[in-house]
């Protein structure tokens, strides 16, 4: 079964705007990792978050991390038409081989 | 430069015919891992591998095999393909880590896939 959900699946926005997308998950975790995809190509890694941490930047990027409410969000900041694609996130239990892929959010970001 | 190969890249084959989608990463990476993507369900681990001739099944494995002789490759069978194994599959490698390891900030490695059709 899947271990993050995110929400929402699909999302259109024009450039400029931030874009916010957000995980849900159920069991306990070591980390949880933010993921790019470009339709049809390999997921490239984003940024990762301890589960002793709470935000996290890089660049035009912002996760968070409640491990109260088991939920992550990633911000994307004045985004760019460049910036359209597919957004997993995947969480990490016990050892780096459990590592479970959300659905993705589809983003498109109007030029 | 760093990267993980798959091959090929596309493939349409018919039920029944054995396919091999191949693996390859420069990285020396001890992990390597296959996944599955379909619409609406994300992705799905097969295999994974932990070290040359350590395999361990993910969530989906039913009609695949693994193997790992040599650190580099890890390739992915199916013995007999079925039309419900069409789909987009990648490869996936990470450096070893140890358990606890607080300095563990590195994502994982994905090939570019393969798009795989079974008629």
């Amino acid at each position: 079964s899947q271990q993050g959900e995110e929400d929402p699946q699909a999302l259109s926005i024009q450039e400029g705007e931030n874009a916010t997308m957000n995980c849900s998950y159920k069991t306990s975790i070591n980390n949880l990792q933010w993921y790019r995809q470009n339709s049809g190509r390999g997921l490239v890694h984003l940024i990762l978050i301890r589960s002793n941490e709470r935000e996290k930047h890089s660049g035009r990027l912002r996760v968070t991390l409640d491990t109260s409410k088991k939920s992550s969000s990633l911000l994307i900041t004045a985004s760019r038409a460049a910036d359209t694609a597919s957004y997993f996130c995947a969480t990490v239990r016990g050892g780096y081989q459990k590592v479970t892929f959300g659905i993705g959010t589809k983003l498109q970001v109007i030029p | 430069e760093a990267q993980v190969t798959q091959n090929p890249r596309y493939l349409i084959t018919v039920t029944g015919k054995k396919l091999t989608v191949t693996c390859s990463q420069n990285m020396n990476h001890e992990y390597m891992s296959w996944y599955r993507q379909d619409p609406g369900l994300g992705l799905r681990q097969i295999y994974y591998s932990m070290n040359v001739e350590v395999t361990d099944k993910g969530d989906v494995p039913e009609g695949y095999k693994v193997s790992r002789k040599e650190k580099r490759n890890f390739p992915l069978i199916l013995e007999s393909p079925s039309p419900n194994q069409t789909s987009l599959y990648f490869c996936a490698t990470h450096r070893y880590i140890a358990w606890g390891d607080a300095e563990w900030d590195y994502g994982y490695t994905f090939g570019s896939g393969t798009r795989l059709t079974v008629v």
